[in-house]
């Protein structure tokens, strides 16, 4: 079955402030984790990824948290706006060899 | 660079019909993967492609599915007698490197009726 999972199905978040979206694995042997945003109609787009090496990476107004003592991953989002309501995606691998495997998602709502 | 295309965007098919969906990989990308989605579900894991090659098939239907990357064209995801179930939207990812680096088509939404 699926090793990855998200915590909430739905998240309302207050234009401006930052929103924290969680995600479990199951599978330790996990070292590759991507976060993808999908907005209605349209497919996952990539908003940042972090190996397992890491436990903390940074992108434009994105953060992406590992912890992997209790194997979880959480994309935080800074000064939330409009534009980033959509649903997001958890999704990792263990190796190369291996595929993608998405988790359910969770729904970032933005309220005015 | 157009990314990743797929057509047609919209698919509806009667039960009993073929459904043919196509995925054209961004240039210079030869793994294609397809994936399906459910309303207010995640993207499952269909199918891994290289040029004229199944790479993992694992997440296929046993029957009436199959997938096919020819040496020359788009890929190709063929439901031969469609049912009801088979109604998602269907996606397809290519990469320029196997498993890494994964850029989505907008998909191709089947409605069978």
């Amino acid at each position: 079955g699926e090793s990855v999972g998200l915590h909430l199905p739905t998240l309302s978040v207050q234009e401006g402030d930052n929103s924290i979206i969680n995600c479990a694995y199951s599978n330790s042997a996990s070292d590759y984790f991507i976060w993808y945003k999908q907005e209605s109609g349209k497919g996952p787009q990539f908003i940042i990824d972090i190996r397992s090496n890491m436990d903390k990476r940074q992108g434009q107004r994105v953060t992406v948290l590992l912890n992997k003592t209790v194997k979880h991953l959480s994309l935080q989002i800074a000064a939330t706006q409009p534009g980033d309501s959509a649903v997001y995606f958890c999704a990792e691998n263990m190796n190369r060899d291996d595929k993608i495997i998405f988790g359910k998602g969770t729904r970032l709502h933005i309220l005015p | 660079n157009a990314g990743v295309m797929q057509n047609p965007r919209h698919l509806v098919r009667r039960r009993g019909q073929e459904a043919r969906l196509r995925c054209s990989p961004m240039k210079g990308h030869s793994h294609v993967y397809w994936y399906r989605q459910l309303p207010e579900e995640g993207l499952k894991f269909m199918v891994y492609l290289q040029k004229e090659n199944i790479i993992d098939e694992s997440g296929m239907p046993k029957e009436r599915f199959s997938a096919e990357f020819p040496k020359e064209g788009p890929s190709i995801l063929r439901i031969q007698q469609v049912v009801r179930g088979d109604s998602a939207a269907y996606f397809c990812a290519s990469s320029p490197l196997p498993n890494y680096g994964y850029t989505f088509g907008s998909g191709t939404r089947l409605t069978v009726v």
